[in-house]
């Protein structure tokens, strides 16, 4: 069993809708978590993060953590066809020897579509 | 602010060959981290480096080594190449001790054939 377990989709929405985002994990230890976005041919980019529980907003992103079932969370506010990518998530535990050490999910592609 | 660059974008190798891939760190960051990315697949940590050493490594061989040089920037080897090496190559950069915020370049697309 992975880590870090996230729907590969394609998830398809029309233009305007929310869109909704998921990863489970098993490692308690995993305190800080982050959600990448990543373009065809591109490298990740970092969206947001979030470090334990809680939730964090920033213009039409909306990032949610649930620790106590281990499942976080993005949402995608006004989805427009430029949001067409795959979103990652990842996590990493406040250790010293995890440093560096992102343990990413699958990918969830999205699509909206005009 | 320069971003984290990485050379060449695209480069087919034979099984058996050896290659070298390249990372420039972002400006100010101190550390650099190399992940693979297979297709379909989020990115797997390969190794990390701070202040010219290895300090983190993940579920690879030996066979993959890096380098890191005083102005932060890095190479990833990988000798003996085989056909499941083909993949996406990331480097990232951060400032040590940092477990978010880390710059991604566009990454190496490698083919092993």
């Amino acid at each position: 069993q992975k880590e870090v377990e996230q729907d590969p989709g394609p998830l398809s929405v029309p233009e305007g809708a929310i869109v909704s985002l998921n990863c489970t994990y098993s490692n308690s230890a995993f305190q800080y978590f982050m959600w990448y976005r990543q373009y065809s041919r591109k490298g990740p980019e970092l969206l947001m993060y979030t470090y334990s529980s809680g939730n964090k907003e920033d213009g039409r992103f909306t990032a949610q953590v649930d620790k106590s079932s281990k499942y976080i969370s993005l949402f995608i506010r006004d989805s427009q066809p430029s949001d067409s990518a795959t979103y990652l998530c990842a996590m990493s535990p406040q250790r010293a020897d995890s440093w560096g050490k992102l343990q990413f999910g699958a990918g969830t592609q999205v699509v909206v579509t005009p | 602010e320069t971003g984290v660059t990485q050379s060449p974008t695209h480069l087919i190798k034979t099984r058996g060959q050896q290659v070298t891939l390249r990372c420039s760190s972002q400006s100010g960051h101190n550390t650099v981290s190399w992940y693979q990315q297979a297709l379909g697949q989020g990115p797997q940590f390969i190794f990390q480096y701070y202040r010219e050493e290895e300090n983190g490594r993940g579920n690879f061989p030996p066979r993959f080594s890096g380098l890191q040089f005083p102005n932060y920037s890095s190479e990833l080897n990988v000798n003996a190449l085989e056909l499941d090496d083909s993949a996406l190559y990331l480097c990232a950069s951060s400032f040590w001790g940092q477990n978010y915020g880390y710059t991604f370049g566009s990454g190496t697309r490698l083919t092993v054939v």
